[in-house]
């Protein structure tokens, strides 16, 4: 699998917009860009992917870079709840398995 | 929403018994999956499971490590002689088929071998 590279932790005040960075320079072209979280003492929780266009769903939004080396997660009002480790993964088209690496934990300010 | 059931949530065996860890995933799912996470660390992939087979597996899944879908509902991971080394979380999760599918993942289960 392609490696990805995103910051240790990352901290936000309730209530405002998160952008939670990732960086992936060797994704191949058949690689979709998924991210998970994990809150305390709970399993990963998938978030959302995409492949090449912005992708938005209830939970988040996905920007993805034009040339896809890059993608950035968004939470448009963080929420105490959202405090969580957030990881983004490269997965093939296939039903591969997913290769976690730290993440970014993200704390939220009240 | 439907969601994946793990049981139990906390197992405490003694080093050197037998352990099964059961899992129930969505009903619809086609693809299931065992991971763990020790204490501190990073969500590592056990196996992968279709079709009735194992689809692919991690160098930690060893021969001390079994999976099996006994019936049309229940998907279980079974270590034979735990080690203290095998204390962690485990993680079950279920997808539908088709291209790079989201994962969905159970609540865990806490294993701690004495």
């Amino acid at each position: 699998d392609a490696k990805t590279t995103q910051p240790n932790s990352m901290e936000s005040n309730e209530e405002e917009p998160v952008h939670l960075p990732c960086n992936h320079s060797t994704i191949s072209g058949t690689d979709y860009i998924h991210w998970y979280r994990q809150l305390p003492s709970q399993g990963p929780e998938y978030v959302i992917h995409g492949l090449t266009s912005n992708v938005n769903n209830r939970m988040a939004s996905l920007a993805i870079a034009e040339d896809r080396k890059s993608s950035t997660l968004i939470l448009h009002r963080a929420t105490l709840r959202d405090a969580a480790v957030y990881y983004c993964i490269l997965r093939d088209e296939g039903n591969t398995p997913l290769v976690f690496g730290k993440g970014t934990r993200l704390s939220v300010i009240a | 929403e439907p969601e994946v059931t793990q049981t139990p949530s906390h197992q405490v065996t003694q080093m050197g018994q037998e352990v099964i860890l059961r899992c129930v995933p969505i009903s619809n799912h086609l693809y299931f999956y065992w991971y763990r996470q020790i204490l501190g660390q990073k969500v590592e992939f056990l196996v992968s499971f279709y079709n009735n087979e194992i689809s692919e597996k991690s160098e930690i899944f060893d021969d001390q490590f079994s999976v099996e879908r006994p019936d049309g509902s229940n998907f279980t991971l079974k270590i034979r002689s735990t080690k203290l080394e095998d204390s962690a979380m485990y993680f079950c999760a279920s997808s539908e088929w088709g291209p790079a599918q989201p994962q969905h993942f159970g609540d865990g289960t806490r294993l701690s071998i004495l």
